[in-house]
């Protein structure tokens, strides 16, 4: 079965950097998108950053785009963001998403359990 | 970007009963959108694509409709499992947004 474990979720101070880890199972990575999307008590659901099989083409929302990468290793059958310059409103929970299709804007169709960041001085 | 809103915010229902949720568009997104709900802790679970259709594996309890604007899903014969909050998300235009959410509660 589909699996989706993130890790690598903590405290960082405000301007500090963070990469998150998702370790993918239970199908054929290498042939599938990949997304993140986070989750805060305050704005909800936000979907952050697509990746492309073989890392090709990225995408990213405006709120993070310049301080988010998002990348892949196929190899290892996992997905990262690397999160620099964050900000008390990063703070949130991170979800990894496998994107189930690629029509229009696409969506996910099998998610993580979360990884928590939390930015605070 | 597109702004998705779910009516109720919450309901409380019995084992057994059936609900609707609905979410509204605030543009035509054709039938470009999902279903999924969270439990607490646990990762969401993904029901329903293109409006209307089943994820595999989701069993035929839960059905989606409408087009364009305005969406509904709806459970029937509630049983604990059910319990959880509900959303929506367009994929018509790029951002994907997401619906605020629907809290389903026990009576």
């Amino acid at each position: 079965q589909v699996q989706l474990v993130e890790s690598g979720g903590g405290l960082v101070k405000p301007g500090g950097s963070l990469r998150l880890s998702c370790a993918a199972s239970g199908f054929i990575f290498s042939d599938y998108w990949m997304s993140w999307i986070r989750q805060t008590p305050g704005k909800g659901l936000e979907w952050i950053s697509y990746i492309s099989p073989g890392g090709t083409t990225t995408n990213y929302a405006d709120s993070v785009r310049g301080r988010f990468t998002i990348s892949r290793d196929d190899a290892k059958n996992s997905v990262y963001v690397q999160m620099n310059s964050l900000r008390a409103e990063d703070t949130a929970v991170y979800y990894c998403g496998r994107v189930g299709s690629t029509v229009k804007a696409g969506f996910v169709d099998y998610w993580g359990q979360g990884a928590l960041v939390t930015v605070s001085s | 970007d597109i702004q998705m809103t779910q009516s109720p915010s919450s309901l409380s229902a019995s084992v057994g009963d059936r609900v609707t949720i609905t979410c509204r568009a605030s543009q035509d997104i054709s039938n470009f959108l999902v279903w999924f709900r969270q439990k607490p802790g646990k990762a969401p679970q993904s029901l329903i694509y293109a409006a209307s259709s089943l994820h595999s594996g989701v069993p035929s309890k839960f059905s989606g409709g409408g087009s364009g604007t305005e969406f509904t899903l709806t459970i029937t014969s509630l049983q604990p499992e059910d319990f959880a909050t509900y959303y929506c998300q367009q994929y018509d235009t790029y951002p994907p947004t997401f619906g605020g959410g629907t809290n389903v509660e026990i009576k």
